[in-house]
């Protein structure tokens, strides 16, 4: 089984900050893999696919890189609206979900 | 595009369950749909998927042997029988659809969930 590893755990940034959230997979996945934001009470929401497509209304602060097995969602000038935990998701060989990055407001 | 699942409560540990996900706004037969669960104050776990035709279907090694995916397409819904249900299995249980339609592919459209509970 693929095992996909963030971190950091939580990130503490200010609003108009710069986070940088890692990603690695336990095999090579390619670009088979995807990036959630999750809000309380609410269902993820996604946000990059393919490591670096922007899902259809997602504004362009979110982007993606890597391929392999090292991979960064990075979430320019943050909103108040961002912060929430993200996930990665590997969809190579059916599906693994990182454990989440919380991103928190300094 | 909507994805409303049901079926969720409160079950004793060994008892089954079976979960609904009624789709709509979208071309049902063309799409992988998933399931992913998320415990309570945890991470999301991927449980199992099926593909468009029903021809090929995944399941997490978790509930392998105990959990079926089925759909209908003539009714837009997808299932999730749940046998031998154990404590571990506690958690929302979101329905997903994916981008393009593939088994391997991100989930783009999600519902709002359904609590399960297995507890004596």
């Amino acid at each position: 089984d693929i095992v996909m590893t963030q971190s950091p755990a939580s990130l503490s940034v200010s609003p108009g900050g710069r986070a940088t959230l890692s990603c690695r997979a336990s095999q090579i996945i390619s670009t088979n893999l995807a990036w959630y934001q999750q809000k309380p009470g609410q269902a993820p929401r996604l946000l990059i696919y393919g490591a670096s497509t922007r899902a259809s209304g997602i504004p362009a602060r979110f982007s993606g890189s890597g391929s392999g097995t090292e991979f960064t969602l990075t979430i320019s000038s943050l909103q108040s609206e961002d912060f929430a935990v993200y996930y990665c998701q590997q969809y190579n060989n059916w599906h693994t979900f990182g454990q989440g990055t919380k991103v928190e407001i300094k | 595009v909507l994805l409303v699942e049901s079926g969720g409560g409160l079950v004793q540990p060994g008892r089954s369950l079976r979960l609904s996900c009624a789709a709509s706004g979208f071309f049902f037969d063309d799409f992988a749909i998933h399931w992913v669960r998320q415990a309570p104050g945890k991470g999301l776990e991927w449980v199992s998927g099926i593909s468009g035709n029903s021809g090929n279907t995944g399941y997490a090694d978790p509930v392998k042997g105990r959990f079926t995916i089925s759909r209908d397409n003539a009714k837009n819904s997808l299932y999730l029988q749940m046998n031998s249900l154990r404590p571990e299995d506690t958690a929302f249980y979101y329905c997903a659809k994916t981008v393009h339609g593939y088994n391997f592919d991100a989930f783009h459209i999600w519902g709002q969930g359904t609590m399960v509970i297995v507890s004596s």
